[in-house]
């Protein structure tokens, strides 16, 4: 099973501010990785597949980026809306798809 | 409207059975792979179980294998997840969620979820 781990469990950032949340691979995913966001009481939304494709209706002040073992989300400047849970995701090899223990997003 | 909704979760005995259904809408069904994810309360996302767009292919993570059986049918454009033999670390809020064509694919879009508790 490929373990996924991210950095930082929580992040306090300002508003207008940029965040960088960190994803790290067991083993090499190739780009084989996705980016979700959670709000409180509403399911995760896609933001990011193939590590760095936005999907649809994403803003462009989300974009990701890396390879094989290492991923990154960054948010160019944070609105208030940005605030919430983030998990990434592989999908390179399954059973099982394996997801982050998440990362919280937190006004500053 | 494209949208999933879940539904038959509940309070269950451990040991007991249950049934998730999943009712989709708005997009063609049987073009996507489908599968079920879990939060338990306050915790992180689960992988449970996906099935292909045919039911060819299905996979179970190994938590639930040999108690739970995902199926599809594709004529009703819905989704099932049979749930044996519960366990009170099977409580969580169950997604029905869409893949793409392919399973090892990104998911694109989750329902609200249905909310099972395994409790004596």
């Amino acid at each position: 099973e490929i373990v996924m781990t991210q950095s930082p469990a929580t992040l306090s950032v300002s508003p207008g501010e940029r965040a960088t949340l960190s994803c790290r691979a067991s083993q090499s995913i190739s780009t084989n990785l996705a980016w979700y966001q959670q709000k409180p009481g509403q399911a995760p939304r896609l933001l990011i597949y193939n590590a760095s494709t936005r999907a649809t209706g994403i803003p462009a002040r989300f974009s990701g980026s890396g390879s094989r073992t290492e991923f990154t989300l960054t948010i160019s400047s944070l609105q208030s809306e940005d605030f919430a849970v983030y998990y990434c995701q592989q999908y390179n090899i399954w059973p099982p798809y394996t997801f982050g223990q998440g990362t919280k997003l937190e006004i500053k | 409207e494209v949208q999933l909704v879940e539904s038959g979760g509940g309070l269950v005995q451990p040991g007991r059975s249950l049934r998730l259904s999943c009712a989709a809408s708005g997009f063609t069904f049987d073009d996507n792979a489908m599968h079920w994810v879990r939060q338990a309360p306050g915790k992180g996302l689960e992988w449970v179980s996906g099935i292909s767009w045919n039911s060819d292919i299905i996979g179970y993570a190994d938590s639930v294998k040999g108690r739970f059986t995902i199926s599809r049918d594709n004529a009703k454009n819905s989704l099932s997840l049979q749930m044996n033999s519960l366990r009170a670390e099977d409580t969580a809020l169950y997604y029905c969620v869409k893949g793409k064509q392919w399973l090892g694919n990104w998911f694109d879009l989750w329902g609200q979820g249905t909310l099972v508790t395994v409790s004596s």
